[in-house]
């Protein structure tokens, strides 16, 4: 079974300063998937960002990036520029199959 | 719109009734999930239908039950069975379950026994 360690219960950040929530997991797989999901406070489930394990390089989607280490079982997300809009949990998943396997995640709260 | 409506978004079950959530949604994906979400705690699976008249269980399916007779709609009934139903649930669909394929979320279902 996969794991997927979110170790930072919450995170605070200044308006439009970076913030990097970590993520680590836990397989024996050599190809994956790994997603960041942001959940507001409207509880909706919006994905954020996409990486295949195969690939090496990074993902980018605007002001969301990930360093993704395969060796290291490490997938983080830096939040750039952060906006008042990004306050939400977020949620790292892993997905292998039709199975996604998500962390407990972390609270972000961006202060103006 | 494109999307996955759920209905309805907030409900009260009384202690020993069976109660229905309804997912729809409009898609065309083939791949339809439930996931359960407790406070400070990620999604756990439910059930998942990776295909019209096909579903199978997830990490936690006991006292729950799903059926899936159209390819837009995955309705997830909550029975008596269910020892602590009280919970935030999330339907989500996908083009299909080959690894991958990323999964969309409705907006939700709040359930709550009284």
């Amino acid at each position: 079974a996969q794991t997927v360690t979110q170790s930072q219960p919450e995170m605070s950040v200044q308006e439009a300063e970076t913030v990097t929530l970590s993520c680590t997991y836990d397989t024996s797989e050599s190809n994956y998937y790994l997603f960041w999901y942001k959940q507001p406070p409207s509880r909706q489930m919006i994905l954020v960002i996409r990486q295949e394990a195969y690939k090496q390089q990074n993902a980018t989607e605007n002001r969301f990036s990930v360093n993704f280490q395969k060796a290291a079982k490490s997938f983080s997300l830096k939040i750039s520029d952060s906006q008042l809009g990004d306050t939400a949990m977020y949620f790292c998943a892993f997905m292998r199959g039709y199975k996604l396997s998500f962390g407990a995640g972390t609270t972000v709260t961006v202060r103006a | 719109d494109g999307g996955i409506t759920q209905s309805p978004k907030y409900l009260f079950r009384k202690e020993g009734q069976n109660v229905t959530l309804s997912c729809e949604q409009n898609l065309n994906h083939d791949a339809m999930y439930w996931y359960r979400q407790d406070p400070g705690q990620g999604l756990r699976l439910i059930y998942y239908s990776q295909i019209v008249n096909d579903f199978q269980k997830g990490d936690i399916a006991e006292g729950y039950s799903v059926s899936r007779e159209k390819k837009e709609s995955f309705p997830l009934t909550v029975t008596s069975a269910q020892k602590n139903p009280t919970a935030f649930y999330l339907c989500a669909s996908s083009v299909g379950t080959a690894s991958g394929n990323t999964i969309y979320f409705g907006e939700g279902s709040w359930l709550t026994v009284v």
